[in-house]
């Protein structure tokens, strides 16, 4: 079993719409969590922590259940700018290392 | 630019051939990681520095690779008798570890290795 996993996709949405990635992740002593964006043949960055508590970034919440070891990434209205792969990220808890998930892809189209 | 800086960009090489690659972090920062990343797949680690100490080593990093970061600020990554299986693309992040930081992770913009 892969330590982080996602759908892969991809995702086709029109633009204004409301897409959800969700991502489950395999060690339950896991400390932090993230989602970032990589554009094609761009370098991963940041888009948002994910907090127990969610937390939302304008269009975009982020939500984590550590019950059940999923975390989840809704963008709202979507853009074409949004077009990308969404990477969901965990840190296991040893030394910041982080763990990726393959990635979604994402096309918002006309 | 105070961002993460790689360099070179895009490298291509012939397969037996050694290759190093630069990183040089965000000036503060104290940590320093490598990642490689191949077509379809997440970042994978595969070693990092706190300072000038390399703390960690993954298991993808075999005795064909030797990262260095001598004096805690820039390092480089060397594989020997490059693979075609070694064409990827190799991240370097930095990031700020203390009591008062987050420790975000901040990449650079990757350097491609392609081994013919």
């Amino acid at each position: 079993r892969k330590e982080v996993e996602q759908d892969p996709g991809p995702f086709n949405v029109p633009e204004g719409a409301t897409v959800a990635f969700n991502c489950t992740y395999s060690n339950s002593a896991s400390q932090s969590f993230f989602w970032y964006r990589q554009d094609c043949r761009k370098e991963p960055k940041l888009l948002m922590s994910v907090y127990s508590s969610g937390n939302e970034d304008g269009r975009f919440t982020a939500q984590l259940n550590r019950a059940s070891q999923y975390i989840s990434l809704l963008i709202r209205d979507s853009k074409l700018s949004d077009s990308a792969t969404y990477l969901c990220v965990v840190n296991p808890g040893t030394a910041s290392k982080l763990t990726f998930g393959t990635g979604t892809r994402l096309q918002v189209t006309l | 630019d105070t961002g993460v800086s790689q360099d070179p960009r895009h490298k291509i090489t012939k397969r037996g051939q050694n290759v190093t690659f630069r990183c040089d972090p965000i000036s503060e920062h104290n940590r320093l990681y490598w990642y490689r990343q191949t077509l379809g797949q997440g970042p994978e680690f595969l070693t990092y520095f706190q300072n000038e100490a390399q703390l960690e080593k993954s298991r993808l990093l075999s005795d064909r690779f030797s990262a260095e970061r001598p004096k805690g600020s820039f390092s480089t990554l060397e594989i020997q008798r490059t693979e075609q299986g070694d064409s990827a693309m190799y991240l370097c992040a930095s990031s700020l570890v203390g009591s008062d930081s987050t420790d975000t992770q901040y990449f650079g913009p990757g350097t491609r290795l392609t081994v013919l």
